[in-house]
């Protein structure tokens, strides 16, 4: 069965400090990635997207990266974050099979200060 | 935008059917309805989904209308577990052809089961 992972589970970090967020599937190959975000008490924003390693497609323009460097990894960073990165981050996998469903993981929740 | 509209909160006995009902009115014809739940703090559950028939699966039942404009989730007998907020969401595609989709969330609605 597949499942996927995010690290860390919650993140504390001050104001113009770098940011890594990395997240890893297992279980199944060529997985369709995405981030998403959840500002509190809203619902979730599709920020990237990843068909294939290196490949990535930004949803909206922000202060944040997105890269792919092996096939099941998925990374969110940032140069200096800013207080409006605060969230609740999701990593979620699709199968690359038309019409197929995204999985989410459990969510890295960023404070930033 | 969300493309969807739902009651923001309902509330359902223990042991008793839960409806939740969701408006979709501009959906397309090649977009699917889906519906996740998400207990605090957690990443969204997914639970079940649809394109013009009823679906039903080992935690829920989805009704849609033969108009697609709007849907109902079943929770048959619904469990104190069942407290989250439930998403009803228009999945689009990103790429045409492409296997790539967008789920557009919107609120929600907060589903309290009372014992």
């Amino acid at each position: 069965s597949q499942t996927i992972h995010q690290w860390p589970a919650t993140l504390v970090q001050p104001v113009g400090s770098p940011l890594s967020l990395e997240c890893t599937v297992e279980g199944t190959s060529n997985p369709n990635l995405y981030w998403y975000r959840q500002a509190a008490g809203r619902g979730l924003q599709l920020l990237f997207y990843s068909v294939g390693i290196g490949q990535i497609s930004s949803e909206v323009p922000q202060n944040l990266s997105a890269s792919r460097p092996q096939d099941r990894q998925f990374i969110l960073s940032s140069k200096k974050l800013l207080l409006s990165d605060s969230g609740f981050y999701l990593c979620a996998w699709s199968s690359s099979e038309y019409t197929d469903t995204q999985y989410f993981g459990p969510g890295t929740r960023l404070t930033v200060l | 935008d969300a493309k969807t509209t739902q009651p923001p909160s309902m509330d359902c006995a223990e042991g008793r059917a839960a409806n939740l009902p969701c408006n979709h009115s501009t959906i397309s014809g090649n977009e699917y309805v889906y519906w996740y739940r998400q207990i605090h703090s957690q990443g969204p559950q997914y639970i079940i989904h649809g394109l013009k028939n009823n679906e039903t699966n080992e935690m829920a039942s989805l009704i849609i209308t033969e108009d697609r404009k709007s849907s109902t989730l079943i929770l048959p007998h619904a469990t104190l577990r069942d407290t989250a907020v439930y998403y009803c969401i228009v999945r689009v595609p990103l790429r045409y052809g492409g296997a790539t989709n967008k789920l557009i969330f919107g609120t929600g609605t907060l589903l309290a089961v009372q014992p």
